[in-house]
């Protein structure tokens, strides 16, 4: 079975600062990892999203994360945090396998809630 | 370009009445679709999917159920609510297997508080 599992339930950083949200998974094989960005009281946006294509995966709003198989990780990095980056991100997995053809979708983490200070 | 509208945007219901969330998804044709609950601190639990007309999985049980009367059309209800059915109700959709990779699709989420 797979699994997502996101360090920090809150993340709280200067404006100006690295964001660095993370995020670790468990599958049998190798599989392919999202993340979105939840503002207040609306639905999920992707950010990006790692398909066996480069391991270093650009989004956007200036967003990266790194595919680390050794590592079993997929963090999410933003060089310099702005005002606007504040929202909950949620990292999610889906197995290539695709049980039951996939239909049961993606597997979510638990979210991390992004804090920016001025 | 697909859309998907989920209506309504916020519903405040008492104990023990109906409800009835309705989802549509436009420019696309034989989606999978979804019915996630979002409570606080505890992330996105899927609810119900459908791979087809009438055709629904069941993921949790629950005070809810959901339909797929048309192609595009998801409806989740529930004959009496519970206090712990408030919760940020969000509707998705995927494109159908073979397409490695699919991301899902959400619409802008109900926020449903049962008083």
């Amino acid at each position: 079975a797979q699994s997502v599992t996101q360090l920090g339930s809150h993340v709280s950083v200067s404006e100006g600062a690295l964001v660095l949200l993370r995020c670790n998974y468990s599958s049998s094989v190798p599989p392919y990892l999202f993340w979105y960005v939840q503002y207040p009281n609306q639905g999920l946006q992707l950010l990006l999203k790692y398909t066996s294509a480069a391991t270093l995966v650009k989004g956007i709003n200036g967003f990266e994360a790194e595919f680390k198989k050794s590592e079993t990780s997929f963090h999410l990095t933003k060089p310099s945090a702005h005002m606007s980056d504040a929202a909950e991100y949620f990292c999610a997995v889906s197995d290539p396998s695709r049980k039951r053809g996939g239909a049961d979708g993606l597997t979510f983490g638990k979210g991390t809630h992004l804090i920016i200070q001025p | 370009s697909q859309t998907i509208h989920q209506w309504p945007a916020t519903l405040v219901q008492p104990v023990g009445s109906p409800l009835s969330l309705e989802c549509t998804v436009e420019g696309t044709s034989n989606p999978n679709l979804y019915w996630y609950r979002q409570a606080a601190g505890r992330g996105l639990q899927l609810l119900f999917y459908s791979v087809g007309i009438g055709q629904i999985s069941s993921e949790v049980p629950q005070n809810l159920s959901a339909s797929r009367p048309q192609d595009r059309q998801f409806i989740l209800s529930s004959k009496k609510l519970l206090l712990s059915d408030s919760g940020f109700y969000l509707c998705a959709w995927m494109i159908r297997r073979g397409v490695p990779g699919a991301e899902a699709f959400f619409g802008q989420g109900t926020r449903l508080t049962v008083v």
